[in-house]
């Protein structure tokens, strides 16, 4: 399978809300997830089972999709939102991930 | 607290081997799936390996399948990865990394970076 950011980059400012899309070659199971990645860290987890926040992430994260077709909705962006934002899903069988490329949030 | 730390990265010629460990702490170490998750410099996730809770299953991407073996000592909570044979392309930070709710990864470590040169 395979996972299709976009857009690639994507320009806003702060206060201003963002909508990352991500899109599978073939419908993915509901092991489906969205991580935050700012420079010289690892990534952390946002959003998981498609639309379920992660232990201690702001409500202004809101994730949707189903099948082929999912999002990463940023309500209104703060100052420390803009960082590098992956896809990921895992296959029930074999249990494998595959990562999406990424879409880069900057600040316009 | 969760904790996860990886150790073990550093410069190998091609054709070489390392062996990475990750020590857990913070957890049941033995109750969880781990993964090994890859991000070369500048560059996107790859996921390189997972592993079953009790070692008796475990799983390859393709391109490290033969080269690379993922291992756990679940008495010891820790997560290991011996790269035989690597090459250029294997260069990365390598991540050590949970899977938690969601069959997704919710604690990772700081990484330790693999550099393949001659």
């Amino acid at each position: 399978i395979v996972l299709t950011q976009s857009p690639a980059t994507l320009s806003l400012s702060p206060g201003e809300r963002a909508t990352l899309s991500c899109r599978a070659s073939q419908s993915v199971s509901t092991f489906f997830a969205w991580f935050q990645q700012k420079p010289g860290q690892a990534p952390r987890l946002l959003i998981f089972d498609a639309s379920k926040r992660a232990a201690g992430i702001p409500a202004r994260f809101s994730g949707s999709g189903s099948g082929t077709d999912f999002s990463l909705t940023i309500s209104s962006l703060e100052p420390e939102d803009f960082a590098v934002y992956y896809c990921q899903q895992r296959s029930n069988w074999p249990p494998e991930y595959t990562f999406g490329q990424g879409t880069k949030l900057e600040i316009k | 607290e969760v904790q996860l730390v990886e150790s073990g990265g550093g410069l190998v010629q091609p054709g070489g081997s390392l062996r990475l460990s990750c020590a857990a702490s913070g957890f049941t170490f033995s109750s969880y799936w781990m993964n090994w998750i890859r991000q070369a410099p500048g560059k996107g996730l790859e996921w390189v390996a997972n592993i079953k809770q009790d070692g008796s299953e475990k799983y390859y991407v393709e391109s490290v399948k033969g080269r690379f073996t993922i291992s756990r000592d679940n008495a010891k909570n820790s997560l290991f990865l011996q790269m035989n044979s690597v090459r250029a392309e294997d260069t990365a930070v390598y991540y050590c990394a949970r899977e938690g709710f969601g069959a997704s990864p919710d604690y990772w470590g700081p990484g330790t970076l693999v550099t393949v040169s001659s």
